[in-house]
């Protein structure tokens, strides 16, 4: 049973626009949760994180938004630029920080 | 600036062959880890370690064995491999444990024929 989940597979917008990327835990114990980038014959990298404390966390053109009572989170990339084609995983850690849980990832594909 | 070193990055293997994924780091991290990426299936954490001389189970041990003899290297070994264990593994790295970002290799891809 996926305790993250990213119940889409692949999302395609056009350059400027807004991407909006999804993600959905079960675990409730979970209070910390990471958005990582992955490019082909790469590793993952860190993008982006927030701890349950807040519902919102900006770092430029990448916002995190978490939803507690839903069990959400979201990725808003604007605007969204050719390069930020990658896929992106979802990630939560619980209070003890014993594991690190990922989604199955998103492909985000950026139209010029 | 190495960060996170894998090998070897590819590697085919035969069933009941094993072998040996190495992972060195260079920040002085007490924390290291190997994962593996399947499709569909995200990136599941096969082992840890929270220090030198100390593993543990992560998520989907069985058939693999690790170990930390040295701070800044966290071997995975393979001692029967079989075709599930076709997969990309990437090791990882962090300074103080999963809430803490961590920082990942390139990936060892690794095929078992």
């Amino acid at each position: 049973d996926q305790q993250v989940k990213q119940n889409s597979p692949s999302l395609s917008v056009q350059e400027g626009r807004i991407s909006i990327l999804n993600c959905d835990y079960t675990n409730s114990m979970f209070d910390y949760f990471l958005w990582y980038k992955k490019y082909p014959a790469e590793g993952p990298t860190f993008l982006i994180s927030i701890s349950s404390i807040k519902d919102k966390n900006e770092d430029g053109r990448f916002t995190v938004f978490l939803n507690k009572s839903a069990k959400h989170l979201s990725l808003h990339i604007v605007p969204s630029q050719p390069g930020d084609s990658a896929v992106y995983f979802c990630a939560a850690s619980d209070t003890g920080r014993r594991a690190l849980t990922f989604g199955s990832g998103t492909r985000l594909q950026v139209q010029p | 600036n190495a960060g996170v070193t894998q090998t070897p990055k590819f590697r085919v293997l035969k069933t009941g062959q094993s072998m040996t994924l190495l992972c060195a780091q260079d920040m002085n991290h007490e924390y290291m880890y190997w994962y593996r990426q399947d499709p569909g299936m995200g990136l599941r954490l096969i082992h840890y370690s929270v220090g030198e001389g100390t593993t543990a189970k992560g998520e989907v041990p069985d058939g693999y064995n690790v170990s930390r003899l040295k701070k800044q290297n966290f071997l995975l070994g393979l001692e029967s491999a079989a075709p599930s264990q076709t997969s990309v593994y990437f090791c990882a790295s962090s300074p103080e444990g999963f809430g803490n970002t961590i920082y990942f290799g390139e990936g060892s891809w690794l095929t078992v024929v």
